[in-house]
């Protein structure tokens, strides 16, 4: 059975910094590209970044550029995002989620069930 | 960047009734790359469509994608309890950039 189990999340200070884990299990882990996605309070889903499978290629969302940076390694089988310079509009649950298929386009066919991450003073 | 419109923003709905569900989009989407999520209150999203008309392992046959181009609808033939749920769509052919659209609060009449 796939499984993604988020962690990490919590509350923070505006300026700060945090890491949020992705532990996944039931799949080869090193064969997909990753994704996280969030979600503040109440709104709509919004991309945030990726990564391919052996990790050489990554992109981000234009909001969160420069801030935050997703890795994994394969060896643990863990994603993670390393969140910086952190901003209240950060505020959201933040979802791993698998692209399904090994190669071509493919949407998001397991998800986590998400970390908050709570940005505020 | 594609941008993708939901409308109705909220449907209003009866256990048994049909619901049409739409999402524009601001461009093409590449070969109907389109998916459709369903997510319920404190759940993660769970994939419904895709590729526009694909069910994804499990989902009901009450639940059906169309379209192409810029304009795509989900419908669910007969509504069950279960169902009253926010709906999104999201595009993936033009990567990098995986856009999703506001969503469709889907509540019981």
């Amino acid at each position: 059975e796939v499984q993604l189990v988020e962690s990490g999340g919590g509350l923070v200070q505006p300026g700060g910094s945090l890491r949020l884990s992705c532990a996944a299990s039931g799949f080869t882990f090193s064969s997909y590209w990753m994704h996280w996605v969030r979600q503040a309070p109440g709104k709509g889903l919004v991309w945030v970044s990726r990564i391919k499978s052996d990790g050489s290629s990554t992109t981000y969302a234009d909001s969160v550029k420069g801030r935050f940076t997703i890795s994994r390694d394969n060896a643990k089988n863990t994603l993670y995002l390393q969140m910086n310079s952190l901003r209240a509009e950060d505020t959201a649950v933040y979802y791993c989620a698998r692209r399904g298929g090994i190669d071509g386009y493919n949407p998001f066919d397991y998800w986590g069930q998400g970390t908050l991450v709570t940005v505020s003073s | 960047e594609i941008v993708l419109t939901q409308s109705p923003g909220t449907l209003s709905l009866s256990p048994g009734e049909r619901a049409t569900l739409s999402c524009r989009a601001s461009q093409s989407v590449s070969s109907s790359y389109l998916a459709w999520y369903q997510q319920k209150p404190g759940q993660a999203p769970r994939l419904l469509i895709y590729d526009a008309s694909s069910r994804a392992t499990g989902i009901p046959d009450r639940f059906s994608g169309s379209g192409s181009g810029t304009d795509f609808t989900l419908t669910i033939s007969r509504l069950e309890p279960e169902d009253f749920a926010v709906y999104y769509c999201q595009q993936y052919g033009n990567s990098p950039f995986y856009t999703f659209g506001q969503g469709t609060k889907l509540e019981i009449k």
